[in-house]
């Protein structure tokens, strides 16, 4: 199937680490995708892994790739209140027309509380 | 440099009309894609443009067409709009359309059709 599954809240703690996890389904797949979507507003991409890469760090965000069990995490260290919002992952599939597509999750709404 | 451009930012239609929404990319990008965020089907591919021609298309009826222009701007239009049609409409530019560019998005257009 297509889907790209995700759990659909978690709250934590300001200052606490917040781990979101999600699995895919396309093995074929080359870049996975974080995006954040805050209220009312369009999705603002975080980062981004290559599909040969198990590990990648930027600032206070974390992505781990398990590509055998295909499942893709984003951990976010010292979660403040503006973290707040919901987290989509995308998985960037090529189409036999030559382009791409993103498949996106169901997103997890993030809730940090003071 | 400025990010994706999408207008109108909110829009109001009566079933039966039809509907034109606007896309600028990012300066030097020439790859536009769109999709469709409702809270029942999550964010759904609508198609892709590369250099005016469209690559892909979703599952979609043919009431939801697209063009791009040379300038890369992009529109897309919604015919004999249905109530089903209320979503919020996001466009998504990045440089080329091979596997290793960013998508960047915008803010979206939201659309209710009453």
């Amino acid at each position: 199937g297509e889907d790209v599954e995700q759990s659909l809240f978690l709250s934590v703690r300001e200052g606490d680490s917040s781990v979101i996890n999600c699995t895919y389904t396309d093995s074929s797949s080359t870049y996975l995708y974080w995006y954040k979507q805050e209220p009312g507003a369009g999705l603002q991409l975080l980062t981004y892994i290559f599909s040969n890469m198990d590990m990648k760090q930027d600032q206070r965000l974390t992505v781990l790739l398990n590509k055998k069990d295909k499942h893709l995490s984003l951990r976010i260290a010292d979660t403040q209140t503006g973290d707040s919002a919901i987290y989509f992952c995308a998985e960037k599939r090529v189409l036999t027309g030559g382009g791409n597509k993103l498949t996106f999750g169901t997103g997890t709404q993030l809730k940090v509380e003071l | 440099k400025a990010g994706v451009t999408q207008t109108p930012r909110y829009l109001i239609k009566t079933r039966g009309q039809q509907v034109t929404l606007s896309c600028s990319p990012i300066s030097g990008h020439r790859s536009v894609s769109w999709y469709q965020q409702t809270p029942g089907q999550g964010l759904q591919f609508l198609f892709e443009y590369f250099s005016e021609t469209q690559r892909n298309k979703g599952n979609f009826p043919g009431r939801f067409s697209g063009r791009q222009f040379s300038n890369s701007r992009s529109e897309m239009n919604v015919s004999t709009l249905e109530l089903g049609d209320s979503a919020l409409y996001l466009c998504a530019s990045s440089w080329a359309t091979g596997g290793s560019t960013e998508a960047f998005f915008g803010q979206g257009t939201r659309l209710t059709v009453v």
